[in-house]
């Protein structure tokens, strides 16, 4: 079975680009998650899903953040307008219990 | 917020040694989930501790869950290079939201 899948696996944009970041989540599971990565904070969680409705989005930074779940098999994650500050990796994972499953992430740059 | 503080944050030993990680918290979880990081990829799921005082091995990998699940340690026998990576410990609290630690980025030198 393929895992969670995440495209693009690198992004490198300019400040005030919109950025959209998609995730296709393991069949047959049940909740997704957003999550970035940063060295000084370490894995944020962003917002999760459960049954494709948005359950918990307080981790979300800013109104510039916005995530949809449109169907049970992807999910996309929307930067608009991105800054430097954004910079990090993204990862998605969804789970169907308790263990959740990590995509390889997307790598953003934003100059 | 619940925090979960691991310690310490940056470990590098030699081959054959032995290491133990810590993961803190003041709050209690349902469960308790360890991960490993490898440079380009995501966090994988090692193992997941729910019993206070549960013990758990996967190898040299020994994973225990204190007595009032607050708190965890991750033990390494005779580390080797391939043990490198970022240790993630997560809390799971309602709805399987997770909470994750700082990471403990292990080096292990031949």
């Amino acid at each position: 079975d393929a895992g969670v899948i995440q495209s693009p696996r690198h992004e490198v944009t300019e400040m005030g680009q919109e950025v959209t970041l998609r995730c296709k989540p393991i069949s047959g599971h049940n909740s997704l998650f957003w999550y970035r990565q940063t060295m000084m904070r370490g894995l944020e969680l962003l917002i999760y899903f459960n049954n494709n409705v948005p359950i918990d989005d307080s981790g979300m930074p800013e109104d510039r953040f916005s995530a949809k779940m449109p169907n049970a098999s992807f999910s996309t994650l929307k930067i608009q307008p991105s800054e430097p500050r954004d910079s990090a990796v993204y990862f998605c994972a969804s789970s169907l219990r308790s263990k959740q499953f990590f995509g390889p992430g997307t790598r953003l740059t934003v100059l | 917020t619940q925090l979960l503080e691991q310690s310490p944050q940056f470990l590098s030993i030699q081959e054959g040694e032995n290491l133990t990680v810590y993961c803190n918290s003041s709050s209690v979880f349902s469960s308790l989930q360890w991960y490993r990081q490898e440079p380009g990829e995501g966090p994988v799921l090692l193992v997941t501790v729910v019993t206070g005082g549960e013990v758990k091995k996967l190898k040299r990998l020994t994973f225990q869950f204190g007595d009032a699940r607050k708190d965890s340690s991750l033990h390494i026998t005779a580390a080797q290079p391939g043990d490198t990576g970022l240790y993630l410990c997560a809390g799971e609290t309602s709805g399987s939201r997770l909470t994750f630690g700082e990471g403990t980025q292990l080096t292990v030198n031949p």
